[in-house]
């Protein structure tokens, strides 16, 4: 069965620094998103990506984040400078057309930041 | 706005007792909701999803969730619980706006004892 990949599983970063976190979706999916989860809460929507450009995203997502899919296929979630309370599970997810269809996730990048 | 509840923070039973897991939702029309189960360190797995049509589904690993309108829930069973089922559960619901993205309730972390 098709997979959603992350890379890294795991991300440890001075606060400051720049991180890019990266996401390989389903190949015919159309729909991508990061969420994330601070340890011990809940999942949280960020940001989600539709046509090349964001579609909807959330308070949590300030202009320290950015998306892109520089190259047709891998979607990037990028924190310019990061902070301490950055630190969380973030997932990639994708979904093929339409409200029914279910959200595929990938295993996660735990960022940590010192 | 649309949102999840799951009122049960732990859950323990004993291995081959049966489970419920319980959440509510709030939406006025028919929702898209799910359940997704996560493993410590592990992503999100979708265990079952309900759209429409037949308000018992079934999904995989043995679990089952009733869709009830009258009550805003849509509670996850399974008759005989494994060892192996002790993780975290949550149930989520799709945003009806563009982005379709899931709004997840708070989870309910299930022990087993032996």
């Amino acid at each position: 069965e098709p997979e959603v990949t992350q890379t890294p599983s795991h991300q440890v970063t001075q606060m400051g620094q720049e991180v890019i976190l990266r996401c390989v979706p389903i190949s015919n999916h159309l729909y991508f998103y990061w969420y994330r989860q601070i340890l011990g809460q809940k999942v949280e929507f960020l940001v989600s990506f539709y046509n090349n450009e964001i579609s909807e995203k959330s308070e949590i997502f300030d202009d320290q984040f950015s998306v892109e899919r520089p190259d047709g296929s891998n979607f990037t979630l990028k924190i310019r400078s990061t902070k301490l309370e950055d630190s969380a599970m973030y997932f990639c997810a994708t979904g093929s057309w339409g409200e029914n269809q279910p959200q595929h996730f990938g295993d996660g990048t735990r960022l940590s930041i010192l | 706005a649309q949102s999840v509840t799951q009122p049960d923070i732990h859950i323990t039973v004993s291995e081959g007792a049966s489970l419920e897991l319980r959440c509510n939702y709030s939406y006025g029309a028919t929702p898209y909701l799910f359940w997704y189960v996560q493993s410590p360190g592990q992503g999100l797995q979708l265990l079952l999803k309900y759209f429409s049509g037949d308000t018992l589904v079934q999904g995989t690993k043995g679990f089952e969730a009733e869709f009830k309108r009258s009550q805003s829930s849509f509670n996850l069973r399974k008759p005989s619980v494994h060892w192996s089922d002790a993780a975290e559960y949550f149930c989520a619901v799709v945003s009806m706006d563009s982005s379709y993205k899931l709004i997840f309730g708070s989870g309910t972390r299930l022990l087993v004892r032996p």
